[in-house]
C-alpha cells in the first residue's frame, strides 16, 4: 500500500468554525490531490497540488483552501464551515508521470453540523 | 457538464458469473482510462488501466474494453466472486493537459451474490 495517511479520520464541528485536514505521505510524489466524495457525485477534485507551495484550483475549490509547504504534506483548510462541506473527503498523490494511477488515502468523514 | 458516465448506479450478478460495468465520456481529450474499486469506510484502490492506444487490457479476472469511436468503456470481471462487491469507480485523464487531473464517473454499486 502507498504510505498515505489523513488526519483525523472523523471529525464533527459546528457551522463557521475553522477545520483543516491534514494529508501526509512517504512516498515523495510530486503530485498531491484533494478529493470529496458525495452520494450520487462521486469523486470530485478540490484542489492539487504540483510541487511544494505549488497549487492549483479543482472542480469545486469554493470554500476550500490549501497549503503544501512540505512535500509530504498537503492540508486543505476549511476557513468557515458550511453544512455543505459534511463530506468524505480523499486525498490522493501521484508520481505525475503520464498514464500513472493515483494513490488514495483512507479519507476523512467531515460531519458539519 | 458530466464527461464521465456511469449511468447504471448499481448491478446485481450471481457468483461465478460475468459482471460488467460500463462507463461514457465526452471529452474527446481523455487518453487514458483508470478503473478503481472502493469498499465502505476505505479509499478507492486503483484496479485496471487502459491508455486510448489499446482497446483491451487484461489483469487476472478483470478486462478492460475501449471503444475510442463510442467514448465507451467497460470493466468484465470473470469469474464474480462475493469479495467484488464494491462500488466501481471509471476515471479518465487528459495526458497532455499536465495536471494529470483524473475526472470520475459516479459510480456502481456491484453487488455479487453467493
Amino acid at each position: 500500500d502507498a504510505g498515505i495517511t489523513q488526519s483525523p479520520r472523523h471529525k464533527v464541528t459546528e457551522t463557521g468554525t475553522p477545520v483543516t485536514l491534514r494529508c501526509h505521505q512517504t512516498e515523495n510524489h510530486r503530485y498531491m490531490y484533494w478529493y470529496r466524495q458525495d452520494p450520487g457525485h462521486g469523486l470530485r477534485l478540490i484542489h492539487y497540488s504540483y510541487g511544494v507551495k505549488d497549487t492549483d484550483k479543482g472542480e469545486v475549490s469554493d470554500g476550500y483552501s490549501v497549503s503544501r509547504s512540505k512535500t509530504e504534506d498537503f492540508l486543505l483548510t476549511l476557513e468557515s464551515a458550511t453544512s455543505s462541506q459534511t463530506s468524505v473527503y480523499f486525498c490522493a498523490i501521484s508520481t505525475g508521470q503520464v498514464n500513472n494511477e493515483q494513490f488514495f488515502g483512507p479519507g476523512t468523514r467531515l460531519t458539519v453540523l | 457538464d458530466q464527461q464521465v458516465k456511469q449511468n447504471s448506479p448499481s448491478l446485481s450478478v450471481q457468483e461465478g458469473r460475468i459482471s460488467i460495468l460500463n462507463c461514457d465520456y465526452t471529452n474527446s481529450m481523455f487518453d487514458y482510462f483508470l478503473w478503481y474499486k472502493k469498499y465502505p469506510a476505505e479509499g478507492p484502490t486503483f484496479l485496471i488501466s487502459i491508455s486510448s492506444i489499446k482497446d483491451k487490457n487484461e489483469d487476472g479476472r478483470f478486462t478492460v474494453f475501449l471503444n475510442k469511436s463510442a467514448k465507451h468503456l467497460s470493466l468484465h470481471i470473470v469469474p464474480s466472486q462475493p469479495g467484488d462487491s464494491a462500488v466501481y469507480f471509471c476515471a479518465a485523464s487528459d495526458s497532455g493537459a499536465g495536471s494529470y487531473q483524473l475526472t470520475f464517473g459516479k459510480g456502481t454499486k456491484l453487488s455479487v451474490i453467493p
